[in-house]
């Protein structure tokens, strides 16, 4: 089924440890966006794409690297991981149609926790 | 720098109800709101998107409403069945054009409980 598909869905990192969490999207959308849940936080905007080649910071970047070298993919990077970190990370992605923003559909999360 | 409220942050009703879940937002150049469900340990699922152009859109037993000038969107639904029982979440769109559309700024959720 087409859509956005995140991996992993669960994910225990010692603070310190690297890694990549992975989304994929098979829409051909130009937007894409990375974003954390965290209980009486909502929801903020870490990094997102207007398209191959080009990202920008959202409202949280620090400690999150991300590129952007296909349209399908953007991977999210965590440099060292803190436990300040521990969250649900949402990717989504949209397009722009012709009555405007389509608006944005979501991956089912990446629950990580950092130990 | 844009901030988008949502009132209140519970809401339990018998079902069959008729319900409305608010959302306000501080800057008026909003290009587009969304309102999302989520159930827990979920996604979000889209329910409704109105453009700045746009005042409201319905879908089902669904309608949204958008007025930028007094900064508020309103969520009504109607005839409330337990399946509603959610988390629902609306978000603003910055309207500033270009690489403005990337970004979207959510409230902190309604949780509606809808008892039989």
């Amino acid at each position: 089924n087409a859509g956005v598909t995140q991996t992993p869905k669960f994910q225990v990192l010692k603070t310190g440890q690297s890694m990549t969490l992975q989304c994929a999207q098979d829409m051909n959308h130009e937007y894409m966006s990375w974003y954390r849940q965290d209980p009486g936080m909502g929801l903020r905007l870490i990094h997102y794409s207007v398209g191959a080649g080009i990202t920008d910071q959202g409202e949280v970047p620090n400690g999150y690297n991300v590129s952007r070298s296909t349209t399908e993919d953007f991977p999210l990077r965590l440099l060292s991981a803190a436990p300040s970190q521990t969250s649900v990370y949402f990717c989504a992605s949209s397009f722009i149609a012709l009555v405007g923003f389509a608006g944005y559909t979501f991956g089912s999360g990446t629950r990580l926790t950092v130990v | 720098k844009q901030e988008v409220t949502q009132i209140p942050a519970a809401l339990s009703v018998p079902e069959g109800e008729n319900l409305v879940l608010n959302c306000s937002f501080t800057d008026s150049a909003i290009y587009n709101l969304q309102w999302f469900r989520q159930d827990p340990g979920k996604g979000l699922t889209s329910l409704l998107l109105i453009q700045s152009s746009q005042r409201e859109q319905t879908s089902g037993r669904l309608n949204a409403s958008l007025d930028k000038s007094s900064g508020r969107s309103t969520l009504y639904i109607a005839a409330s069945q337990p399946g509603d029982s959610a988390t629902y979440l609306c978000a603003g769109g910055l309207g500033a054009g270009g690489t403005s559309y990337g970004k979207l700024t959510f409230g902190q959720g309604t949780i509606l409980t809808v008892h039989p």
